[in-house]
């Protein structure tokens, strides 16, 4: 879960190994998510998304989970890499006014990456 | 294609002081949004732009403005700066603004506000 104050939760990781990241959403309506990655100094960039009538889709070494029971969403990066290490967000587009939709970005979770 | 572009990259006000921050996408897109990220914080939206002439309020709206001058450029203001409005403000941009759809993200500007 995501922890109060002003401190991201961080995961820290060796070059090689897997790493999980996760992110709990809240509106059960939601049907779209995105998973952003944000290096230091720059803006976010987006790395996959999926479909609520999806469980799970692979990119190229991401993988994202979607568990619609308990409002879910992982994101896997396989052999993480000292060029994985940023703040990942999970962001999930809502309704807003005139048919357009917004993302909601959840407070992100910093993969740090040792060589 | 540059994506979006944002001006300036830093900037230090004075409380009280007024600034105008600038964004640009050359992608042809319909929607553009601005957002503020604090530390230890997720972005957050401040106000968006569903198409060229609508802007309509985000989350954290009050004390910024905001003009979509044409379909390339959102510009957001703010009239009278505070320390609480010490940012990174970022400008993102996206085709139609639907549901199925990610955004573009420009570099950022960090304010600081004395």
């Amino acid at each position: 879960g995501e922890s109060v104050g002003l401190h991201l939760p961080t995961l820290s990781v060796q070059e090689g190994d897997n790493s999980i990241i996760n992110c709990a959403y809240s509106n059960s309506a939601s049907d779209y998510f995105i998973w952003y990655k944000q290096e230091s100094g720059k803006g976010p960039q987006f790395i996959i998304d999926i479909r609520s009538n999806m469980d799970k889709r692979q990119g190229q070494r991401v993988t994202v989970l979607l568990n619609k029971t308990v409002k879910h969403l992982s994101l896997q990066i396989a052999a993480t890499q000292p060029g994985d290490s940023a703040v990942y967000f999970c962001a999930e587009n809502i309704d807003a006014s005139g048919g357009s939709y917004i993302p909601t970005f959840g407070r992100g979770t910093s993969l740090i990456v040792h060589p | 294609n540059a994506g979006v572009t944002q001006t300036p990259k830093f900037q230090v006000l004075k409380t009280g002081q007024s600034m105008t921050l600038q964004c640009a996408q050359d992608m042809n897109h319909n929607s553009m949004y601005w957002y503020r990220q604090d530390p230890g914080m997720g972005l957050r939206l401040i106000y968006y732009s569903a198409s060229e002439g609508t802007t309509d309020k985000g989350e954290v709206p009050n004390g910024y403005n905001v003009s979509r001058l044409n379909k390339r450029e959102f510009s957001l203001r703010l009239e009278s700066a505070a320390p609480s409005q010490t940012s990174v403000y970022f400008c993102a941009s996206s085709a139609q603004g639907v549901r199925e759809e990610t955004q573009y993200f420009g570099p950022g500007t960090r304010l600081l506000v004395l």
